[in-house]
Order: C-alpha cells, then structure tokens, then sequence
C-alpha cells in the first residue's frame, strides 16, 4: 500500500531553513509527481508547489519562489522540501502528497498525503 | 490567482440531514475540482475529483457537481463521521488553491 512518511517536527529561528523530508513506498517513486501543501495552525490549506520525481523538474507558487526549494533521492524514494528565510508566518504543518495518475502534472487532486510535519518559527 | 469562496463558512447540521456545500471560483476552471475532508489533527482526505468523481472507498452518499466556476458537494445524509471540515482546491491553473474551508458540526 502507498506509504508516505514524513519527517519529524522541527523547530527553528526567523531567519533559518528548513529541511522536511517525505520517504514514499508501496509505488514507484518517480512514476508519480509528489506535492506539498501547507497550513497554519487553525488555518486553511495552501499549495507550495510540485516536483517531478523522474525528472528533478519543479513547479512552485510564485509566493514561495526564490525560497522554496524541492529536491529528490530516487535511490531512497524520497522528496524534499527546503523553505529558506524562514518567518513567523511559515509557523504551519507542512504536507507532502502525491497525485493519482502517473506521468504528467495531474488534474485529479490528492488521494494520498503524509502525515505532516510540523514547523515552528520562534525565536 | 484563481480564489475559491465556499459557503457557508460554518454549518450546524443534524445525523440523517441533506447537506450542501458550495464552492466559487473567480475565474473558469472547467471541472478540474477536488473536494477534501479533513478531521483535527489528521491529513486532508480526498473525497471527489475533477469535480464530480467519487474517490475510491468514499461512501456514496457524497456526491459533486459544476463545472466552470460554481461547484457543490452535497453530503445525502449527514452521518456522525462526516462532521468535519470541509475543502475545494482547483488544479485548472497555477497556482493550484484551495477554498478557505466548511466547518460541518453536530447540531
């Protein structure tokens, strides 16, 4: 069965980077693009972008452009998103999802989704 | 980017009642609209794709309709499980985004 497991929650101060990981099994990894989505405490959800796992090719919202980096291992079958300058408002639960259909960019929504890591930006 | 309004925005409903929830996009999104569950503390659930498909495993009692720019997601008998919140996300145009949610709680 598809598995994706994230990484621990973190802590860190204004300013720092962030590392969360998304290890994925029960598929092939790079059939299959992987998401990540956001959401602040008692918040609603806000998509950050997607990555290729074949390819290493990304697409992330403009908002998170030039701090926003994810990144792939196929040896380990897992997806990485890196967020930089961190500020008190990306305080959130950070979710890796991957699509339904394999191949292309997907219209079909998320069926399967980690279990969140949680971020929090304090100093 | 394309903003997605649900409402309501909160809903107090009894087991067994009909509910509905709708969502409006700003522009058209043809029918490339996903609904989600989500219960505290856990991941999103998807519920329905390209707006009106029932994800597998999902009870039919949930069902979606719209195209274009105004979509619904009607629950035919509210069950204890279903109380939860409730998301559309459009995945016509980058950004994809989500609606600001549905609060569905017991009466």
């Amino acid at each position: 069965q598809v598995q994706l497991v994230q990484s621990g929650a973190e802590v860190k101060k204004p300013g720092a980077s962030v590392k969360v990981s998304c290890k994925a099994s029960g598929y092939t990894f790079t059939d299959y693009y992987m998401h990540w989505v956001r959401q602040a405490p008692g918040q609603g959800l806000q998509w950050m972008g997607w990555i290729n796992p074949n390819s290493g090719g990304t697409n992330y919202a403009q908002k998170f452009q030039g701090r926003v980096t994810m990144t792939r291992d196929t040896s380990i079958s897992t997806a990485y998103m890196e967020l930089s300058r961190l500020r008190s408002d990306d305080s959130a639960i950070y979710y890796c999802a991957r699509e339904m259909g394999p191949g292309a960019s997907d219209t079909s929504g998320y069926p399967f989704w980690g279990q969140g890591t949680l971020v929090t930006v304090s100093s | 980017d394309i903003q997605l309004t649900q409402s309501p925005s909160f809903l107090s409903a009894s087991v067994g009642d009909r509910v509905t929830i709708t969502c409006r996009a700003s522009q058209g999104i043809n029918s490339y609209l996903a609904w989600y569950q989500q219960k505290p503390g856990k991941a999103p659930k998807l519920l329905i794709y390209v707006a009106s498909t029932l994800q597998s495993g999902v009870p039919s009692r949930f069902s979606g309709s719209g195209s274009g720019t105004d979509f619904t997601l009607t629950i035919s008998s509210l069950q204890p499980e279903d109380f939860a919140t409730y998301y559309c996300q459009q995945l016509n145009t980058y950004p994809f985004t989500f609606g600001p949610g549905t609060q569905v709680d017991i009466k």
